[in-house]
């Protein structure tokens, strides 16, 4: 079984500009995240997917982050502008059902704001 | 949110030694899961534990889970130095809202 797969693996750019990020999640798994993982703290979820409605958005920053997932298979992230706290590796994982049996999660994209 | 915190913040060990790290949370629980994260990678999932259930072994790991005290431990047993990495807990209520949170992790390092 393929893994969740996430790129770029490494991004830098410089304040203000914009930047997106794209995850193809195991096939067949209905349910996708975005994580926000600070150097030093645990992910923090930013975006989760049941197919391609949006099932909780509480904690994007909406003003500049954005996320969809068309057709309910691949996601993208875009933030725009970015700042200088928006450095993270940002996370994508996927699991088969909302009542998780355990997520599955790509390898990140380390994201520099400079 | 149902944030699941995990301690020791930091824990060293010698290979061959166990290793144990424990994770509280604040409310009821559908499941409870552990992940490992190696420096610089996505996180892996280690084991569940649903909330009728008191203890689950998979090779080398064991967790227990207390609902009464809103507790669980991950041991790993005769650690080796690929072991070393953060360990997180993370948690389901259940019911129709799910969302999952992490906490800061255990950062585990096992000296060969």
């Amino acid at each position: 079984e393929a893994g969740v797969a996430q790129s770029p693996r490494y991004k830098i750019i410089e304040k203000r500009q914009s930047v997106a990020f794209w995850c193809n999640p195991i096939s067949g798994h209905a349910t996708l995240y975005w994580y926000q993982q600070i150097l030093g703290q645990g992910p923090k979820l930013l975006i989760q997917f049941q197919n391609n409605g949006v099932v909780d958005d509480s904690q994007l920053p909406k003003d500049r982050f954005s996320a969809e997932r068309l057709k309910g298979v691949d996601s993208t992230l875009k933030i725009q502008p970015a700042k200088l706290e928006d450095s993270a590796v940002y996370l994508c994982a996927s699991s088969l059902e909302r009542l998780s049996y355990g997520y599955t999660f790509g390898s990140g994209t380390r994201l520099t704001v400079v | 949110s149902q944030q699941g915190e995990e301690d020791p913040q930091a824990l060293s060990i010698q290979e061959g030694e166990n290793a144990t790290m424990n994770c509280s949370y604040k409310t009821s629980i559908n499941n409870l899961q552990w992940y490992r994260q190696n420096s610089g990678r996505g996180l892996v999932h280690l084991i569940l534990i649903r909330s009728n259930e008191r203890e689950k072994h998979s090779g080398r790991l064991r967790v227990t889970l207390d609902t009464s005290k809103k507790s669980s431990s991950l041991l790993i047993t005769a650690s080796r130095a690929a072991d070393t990495a953060s360990y997180f807990c993370a948690t389901d209520p259940g019911g129709g809202s799910y969302i999952p949170t992490f906490g800061r992790g255990t950062s585990l390092i096992v000296h060969p």
